[in-house]
């Protein structure tokens, strides 16, 4: 079974500042994605960020980039010149697609971290 | 462009009653996907649907019970409600072997009093 853990429970930045989440995963799958997605207060999924595990060039959304270690199962997401829009809370998530016909794509979540961009 | 519809966005029942939360998915999207969020907890799969047939079971008690129809929208129904089912329901879609992004719907808010 694959885990995500997501260390920093809760996090604070200044606005135009960066920060970094971090997110580390067990699994023993070699064919995976990672996601990162953001829950504001209106508990909206939006999804920020994806990583395929076979690209070994680091994924990019304008503000925000990721760093992703396969070998050390890390895959940390960083928020540049950060927005107060940009709080809320971010969950890390892990799928896998070993298998065909459907199975095995569902998404597992770490426990999330809350980050609150400050005027 | 169109988003995941869920239905209805809030829902109160009570202890021992049945609900059913009904889910719309992006048009052209074949795989549906439902979890749920307890309050101050991550997301956990619920269970999942590829043109119309079950394709994954998470843990989903068996008093849930779910389905795709023709058209592709899902229903998750619950019966024999207990306070512990008070939560957020997302339902989440995409077209498999095209794009893995899951699209999330609104999400539906259960309190079961």
């Amino acid at each position: 079974a694959q885990t995500v853990t997501q260390s920093q429970p809760e996090m604070s930045v200044q606005e135009a500042e960066t920060v970094t989440l971090s997110c580390t995963y067990d699994t023993s799958e070699n064919n995976y994605y990672l996601f990162w997605y953001k829950q504001p207060p209106s508990r909206q999924m939006i999804l920020v960020i994806r990583q395929e595990a076979y690209k070994q060039q680091n994924a990019t959304e304008n503000r925000f980039s990721v760093n992703f270690q396969k070998a050390a199962k890390s895959f940390s997401l960083k928020i540049s010149d950060s927005q107060l829009g940009d709080t809320a809370m971010y969950f890390c998530a892990f799928m896998t697609f070993e298998n065909s016909g459907g199975s095995n794509y569902k998404l597992t979540f770490g426990k999330g971290t809350l980050l609150t961009v400050n005027p | 462009a169109a988003g995941v519809i869920q239905s209805p966005r809030h829902l109160i029942k009570e202890k021992r009653e049945t609900a059913t939360l009904k889910c719309y998915p992006i048009p052209r999207h074949d795989t549906v996907y439902w979890y749920q969020q307890g309050p101050g907890q991550d997301p956990q799969f619920l269970i999942s649907f590829y043109e119309k047939m079950q394709s994954d079971k998470g843990s989903i008690p068996d008093r849930f019970s779910a389905q795709q129809f023709s058209d592709y929208h899902s229903e998750l129904n619950m019966s024999s409600l207990e306070l512990g089912d008070s939560a957020l329901y997302f339902c989440a879609s995409t077209i498999l072997g095209f794009s893995y992004e899951q699209y999330f719907g609104p999400g539906t808010r259960l309190t079961v009093t």
